[in-house]
């Protein structure tokens, strides 16, 4: 079975720096994979994406240069590392699969989600 | 970047209704690349519809998909009562993934 296990979300201040992970099981992890957020009440947004072998990566431009993700294969896990946070970075963050090694797919699995809250 | 219009934001519907959501691209989604999602409170979105007619593994056939191009739309021929729940359109074939505003269906 798939499954995918995000942690790390928390209650963070403006400026600060959170690190998520999303530990997957159930299938071998070569897939591509991207982290979705979702802010209270709002509809759902691609943040970014990790080819497989973790050497293409691939962000919006709401995140770009804050936001890093990586992966390490041999742990089965994917981190978004996250910067100079702001208020508008407040969301759920959901680590979603891509069917393929490339990510430009769908997403056909889906994490539970982590919460991020940045506030004073 | 394509941006997806779904339409309408709310539908007011009762059991056994049939169901029919618009998903408008501002320009033509290469190969069909369409999916569909259904989110309800609290839980993880679950794919629903692939490649704009492809239903995902264990969705039921009364939720199906068509269109192409700019136009697309889910149905879903008799609204059971788990149905009610916020669906979300998403193009794909680039890196650069959308989604739509997303379209609530409740119940009235």
């Amino acid at each position: 079975e798939v499954q995918l296990l995000e942690s790390g979300g928390g209650l963070v201040q403006p400026g600060g720096s959170l690190r998520l992970s999303c530990a997957a099981s159930g299938f071998s992890f070569t897939y591509a994979m991207t982290w979705v957020r979702q802010a209270p009440g709002k509809g759902l947004e691609w943040v970014a994406a990790i080819g497989g072998s973790g050497g293409s990566t691939y962000y919006a431009d709401s995140v770009k240069g804050r936001f890093t993700i990586s992966r390490d294969n041999s742990k089965n896990t994917l981190y978004l590392q996250m910067n100079s946070l702001s208020a508008e970075d407040t969301a759920v963050y959901y680590c979603a699969r891509d069917p393929g090694v490339v990510p430009v797919h769908y997403f056909d699995y889906w994490g539970q989600g982590t919460l991020v809250t940045v506030s004073s | 970047e394509i941006v997806l219009t779904q339409s309408p934001g709310t539908l007011s519907l009762s059991p056994g209704e049939r169901a029919t959501l618009s998903c408008r691209a501002s320009q033509s989604v290469s190969i069909n690349y369409l999916a569909w999602y259904q989110q309800k409170p609290g839980q993880a979105p679950r794919l629903l519809i692939y490649g704009a007619s492809n239903r995902a593994t264990g969705i039921p056939d009364r939720f199906s998909g068509s269109g192409s191009g700019t136009d697309f739309s889910l149905t879903i021929s008799r609204l059971e009562p788990e149905d009610f729940a916020v669906y979300y359109c998403q193009q794909y074939g680039t890196s650069l993934r959308t989604f739509g505003q997303g379209t609530k269906v409740e119940i009235k």
